[in-house]
């Protein structure tokens, strides 16, 4: 099925390991971002991508690294991790002329 | 001035009511005003979206309602169903800005039977 796929769906991380989640679309997306989901507050920006080889940070990009190497993949880095990144996470894609779709998301837990 | 205000923070509808969230916003360059659905443990969903040069679209039982210079818009669900128990988001972006979408906080909607 044409769609978005985050790996993994659920992990566990001790506080200053790191870790790359995982984001492909099928759509040939030329946008491509992360958001993190945390109660109450909807979901935030970390950074996006309009295109192969450029990536820009979003609302709260700290502590998270970006590559798009090619159209199809946007994996996102946390460096070292902290409790204060516990969240869901959730990737998505679209066209310019707007309209997402989002992957299934990532549930990240830092003890 | 990218903030989207939503409101209520949750909802609760008898089976076949109407159900109404609005959100508000502040930034006039938005011109796509989407709403996403959300079922517990799954990604948010398009749902239905508007773009300001229409007061109003309708999907079946999903209607939103646009007012431009008002700078608000709403979501209503017609004969509001169980299955529709939900969290629902509003957002708003513009091309100028990569199509970010920015969130309102959401709306958790209960159905009762």
């Amino acid at each position: 099925n044409a769609g978005v796929t985050q790996t993994p769906k659920f992990r566990v991380l001790k506080t200053g390991q790191s870790m790359t989640l995982l984001c492909a679309q099928d759509m040939n997306h030329e946008y491509m971002y992360w958001y993190r989901q945390d109660p109450g507050m909807g979901l935030r920006l970390i950074h996006y991508s309009v295109g192969e080889g450029t990536t820009a940070k979003g609302e709260v990009p700290d502590g998270y690294n970006v590559s798009r190497s090619t159209t199809e993949d946007f994996p996102l880095r946390l460096l070292s991790a902290a409790p204060s990144q516990t969240s869901v996470y959730f990737c998505a894609s679209s066209r310019p002329s707007g309209g997402y779709t989002f992957g299934s998301g990532t549930r990240l837990t830092v003890v | 001035q990218q903030q989207v205000k939503q409101s209520p923070q949750s909802l609760i509808v008898q089976k076949g009511g109407i159900s109404i969230i609005n959100c508000a916003y502040e930034n006039t360059a938005f011109d796509y005003f989407p709403w996403y659905q959300q079922f517990p443990g799954k990604g948010p969903a398009l749902l239905i979206a508007i773009r300001p040069d229409v007061s109003e679209k309708k999907e079946g039982r999903f209607t939103i309602s646009f007012n431009k210079s008002a700078k608000q818009f709403s979501l209503h669900i017609m004969d509001s169903q169980p299955g529709d128990s939900a969290t629902y988001f509003c957002a708003a972006s513009f091309l100028g800005s990569a199509r970010q979408l920015t969130f309102g906080s959401g709306t958790q909607l209960t159905v009762l039977p």
